[in-house]
């Protein structure tokens, strides 16, 4: 069964600095992978995906993720993290019929 | 504003009742997913729809069921209802399946509160 692991539940960034929110994958064939963000009171929202082609995915907001097969993860990135980011964060992959999500992870941008 | 519409956003019960929530995807959209979000386990996947067949089950309890009618919306039904049933419960649709690596567009949720 496909699956996805996010190692930490909270990330703290300081508004301006660059900021990474992890997440590894384990799979069975190419992997279908996916970031979406929830802010509080507010049903998920897509940012981005890495389906095939170019290891450096960009995405909404200024989002970028990069793949890494060797490593299996699929790490999201920003330059520089805005306070409006602050939210949470899930990493999904897509097995057959369905989406499997993360546990979640929440980002604080620290003005 | 995502285009998928969930009723009621709140829902307050007692344990052993018996509700329906209701979810409404985008305007085109054939696939309608529910999801369950709780503190302690995260966003389960229950149940997926296409074009009104079931296509894929998770870990969905008999105590709930699911269907999507002819015009495409969805109903997701919870009886017998016990405290840990307390959660968000999230509705998401696409075009297609899920086979096809589609984004999913979610509703903003109806929140359970089993008492």
């Amino acid at each position: 069964a496909q699956s996805v692991a996010q190692p930490e539940d909270q990330v703290n960034v300081a508004e301006g600095n660059p900021l990474t929110v992890k997440c590894t994958y384990s799979v069975s064939g190419n992997p279908y992978l996916f970031w979406y963000v929830q802010y509080p009171n507010r049903g998920l929202q897509f940012l981005l995906k890495y389906i095939t082609g170019d290891n450096l995915v960009k995405g909404s907001y200024g989002f970028e993720a990069e793949f890494n097969k060797s490593q299996t993860s699929f790490h999201l990135k920003k330059p520089s993290a805005l306070v409006s980011d602050s939210a949470l964060y899930f990493c999904a992959v897509r097995d057959t019929y369905k989406y499997i999500f993360g546990t979640g992870t929440r980002l604080k941008v620290l003005a | 504003d995502s285009g998928v519409t969930q009723t009621p956003k709140h829902l307050i019960t007692a344990t052993g009742q018996r509700v329906t929530l209701r979810c409404s995807p985008r305007s085109g959209d054939l696939s309608v997913y529910w999801y369950q979000q709780s503190l302690d386990q995260g966003l389960q996947f229950l149940i997926q729809y296409y074009n009104g067949e079931e296509r894929a089950k998770g870990n969905i309890l008999e105590r709930f069921s699911a269907q999507q009618f002819p015009d495409l919306h969805s109903e997701l039904n919870l009886s017998s209802l016990e405290l840990g049933d307390s959660a968000l419960y999230f509705c998401a649709s696409s075009a297609a399946g899920g086979a096809t690596n589609e984004k999913l567009f979610f509703g903003s949720g109806t929140q359970l509160s089993v008492l």
